[in-house]
C-alpha cells in the first residue's frame, strides 16, 4: 500500500462545476498535510496547507479527517485556469514529506 | 524577490558518471530539501537539511548525497549515474522545519543519463 494515495483521475469537468479530491494516508503520526498544484512540466507550488478545523481560501477548500486519515481538496465555480495535477502531501515526523501520484484536472470551456 | 534557484537547468550525462547540482533557497530560508520526480509520478524525497544538518533522508541509495553550505545553499551529488536517474531533481526551501512548514519549490533540473 502507498503512504499516500489519489485517485489519478483524470477529472474532466466544465467551467463552473464544483469538483472534489481525495486523498487518503498510511502513517497515522503524519503531523502536516498540504495540497500542492503542478502545471505540465512546471513545479509544483503550494495551494493551502490543511488544518485540523478545516480552511477555506477563496474557492477552495480543504477537510482533514485524522481518524480516517483522509484529507479532501473541494474546488468550487472551476476555471479554465484550475487545469492542473493537484497533489496531496502529507509529513511525517522525521521530516519525510511524502507525495501522491497526484490527480488531473482538465477544466473544459 | 528571488524564488528558489536552481541550476543546471538541463543536463545530460552518461552512465556511470557524477553530476552537482544546486540550489539556493529563498532569501530568510535555512530549511533546503531535494526530491526526484520521474514522469507520471510525485516527488519522491531524498534529503533535508536544516542549518546546516541533514534533517531527513529518502530511500534512496547511498550514490546520493548532499550538502548544505553556511549561505544556506546546497549541493545534490549522484555517482555512479544509472539510466534510471534521469529525472527533474527539484529543491524546495522552507523558513523552518519542525512541525509544521511549507514549502517553495525552485524549477528544477532535468537530468537525462544515456
Amino acid at each position: 500500500r502507498k503512504e499516500v494515495e489519489q485517485d489519478p483521475g483524470p477529472f474532466n469537468v466544465p467551467e463552473g462545476a464544483t469538483v472534489a479530491f481525495n486523498c487518503t494516508y498510511s502513517n497515522s503520526a503524519s503531523q502536516s498535510f498540504f495540497w500542492y498544484r503542478q502545471d505540465c512540466r512546471k513545479e509544483p507550488k503550494l495551494l493551502m496547507s490543511v488544518y485540523s478545523s478545516g480552511n477555506e481560501d477563496g474557492r477552495f477548500t480543504a477537510q482533514l479527517n485524522r481518524a480516517s486519515q483522509y484529507i479532501s481538496l473541494l474546488i468550487r465555480d472551476s476555471k479554465l485556469s484550475d487545469s492542473a495535477t493537484y497533489l496531496c502531501v502529507v509529513k511525517t515526523h522525521n521530516n519525510d514529506m511524502r507525495f501522491g501520484a497526484g490527480t488531473r484536472l482538465t477544466v473544459k470551456p | 524577490d528571488a524564488g528558489v534557484t536552481q541550476s543546471p537547468t538541463h543536463l545530460i550525462k552518461t552512465r556511470g558518471q557524477h553530476v552537482t547540482l544546486r540550489c539556493s533557497p529563498i532569501s530568510g530560508h535555512k530549511s533546503v530539501s531535494w526530491y526526484q520526480q520521474v514522469l507520471g509520478q510525485g516527488p519522491q524525497f531524498i534529503f533535508q537539511y536544516y542549518e546546516k544538518e541533514e534533517r531527513g533522508r529518502g530511500n534512496f541509495p547511498d550514490r546520493f548525497s548532499a550538502r548544505q553550505f553556511p549561505n544556506y545553499s546546497s549541493e545534490l551529488n549522484v555517482n555512479a549515474l544509472l539510466l534510471g536517474d534521469s529525472a527533474l531533481y527539484l529543491c524546495a526551501s522552507s523558513l523552518l522545519s519542525g512541525r509544521a512548514y511549507e514549502q517553495y519549490f525552485g524549477p528544477g533540473t532535468r537530468l537525462t543519463v544515456t
